[in-house]
């Protein structure tokens, strides 16, 4: 079955300085893995996603991620942290058998300081 | 484009009392999605659609919850009667045809309150 591990629960950075948000996955096969945001009291947003094809995928504001195989872990990135990055966010796999279901990781609060 | 329109957008309400939330999917999406999220169980799915069609309902926890989409611009989700452990907040997604494109887009979400 398909499932994501998002390593850390917490994240805090100081303005200016990098973000490091960890996620492991576990897939019988090649997976799809996202990556969405959720700013508070909003809905979730898209990031990044990967689909077998480059393995660094950049996305909006500034993040990327990068498809490891061999380590199964899809971590997010981003050079310099602002303040309004400070927000939830999630590590996602698409389901095995009905890659309509998104599976979702536990969420990372990331705090970002001044 | 508007976005997904849920509403309302807080909701309190007493136990036993009947709570219908509605969500506008964004133009020519045709699947749609009811999420809950909740601190203990994270973001859950309830139940998707894809052209009207109730595809999985696996999710939804117990014969009090019921989902419908009558048309490609409605969908409404019903908890009757409600209990205090319904409280989250729900979410309504959609997305553009079929095959894990991953990309969901997400209405803002209705606060559910069950006293």
């Amino acid at each position: 079955a398909q499932s994501v591990t998002q390593l850390d629960s917490h994240v805090s950075v100081s303005e200016g300085t990098p973000v490091l948000l960890r996620c492991n996955y576990s897939s019988s096969y090649s997976p799809s893995l996202f990556w969405y945001v959720q700013h508070p009291n909003k809905g979730l947003q898209l990031l990044l996603k990967y689909t077998s094809a480059a393995t660094l995928v950049k996305g909006i504001n500034g993040f990327e991620a990068e498809f490891k195989k061999s380590e199964t872990s899809f971590h997010l990135t981003k050079p310099s942290a602002h303040m309004s990055d400070a927000a939830e966010y999630f590590c996602v796999v698409s389901g095995s058998y009905n890659t309509d279901k998104l599976i979702f990781g536990t969420g990372t609060r990331l705090q970002v300081f001044p | 484009d508007a976005g997904v329109i849920q509403s309302p957008r807080h909701e309190v309400t007493e136990m036993g009392q009947e709570v219908t939330l509605r969500c506008k999917p964004i133009s020519g999406h045709n699947s749609l999605f009811w999420y809950r999220q909740t601190m203990m169980r994270g973001l859950e799915l309830l139940i998707y659609f894809n052209n009207n069609v109730p595809i999985d309902d696996s999710g939804m926890p117990e014969d009090r919850f019921s989902a419908k989409m009558p048309n490609a611009s409605f969908s409404t989700l019903k908890i009757q009667p409600s209990e205090p452990r319904d409280s989250a907040v729900y979410f309504c997604a959609t997305s553009v045809g079929t095959g894990g494109t991953g990309e969901l887009f997400f209405g803002e979400g209705s606060r559910l309150t069950v006293l």
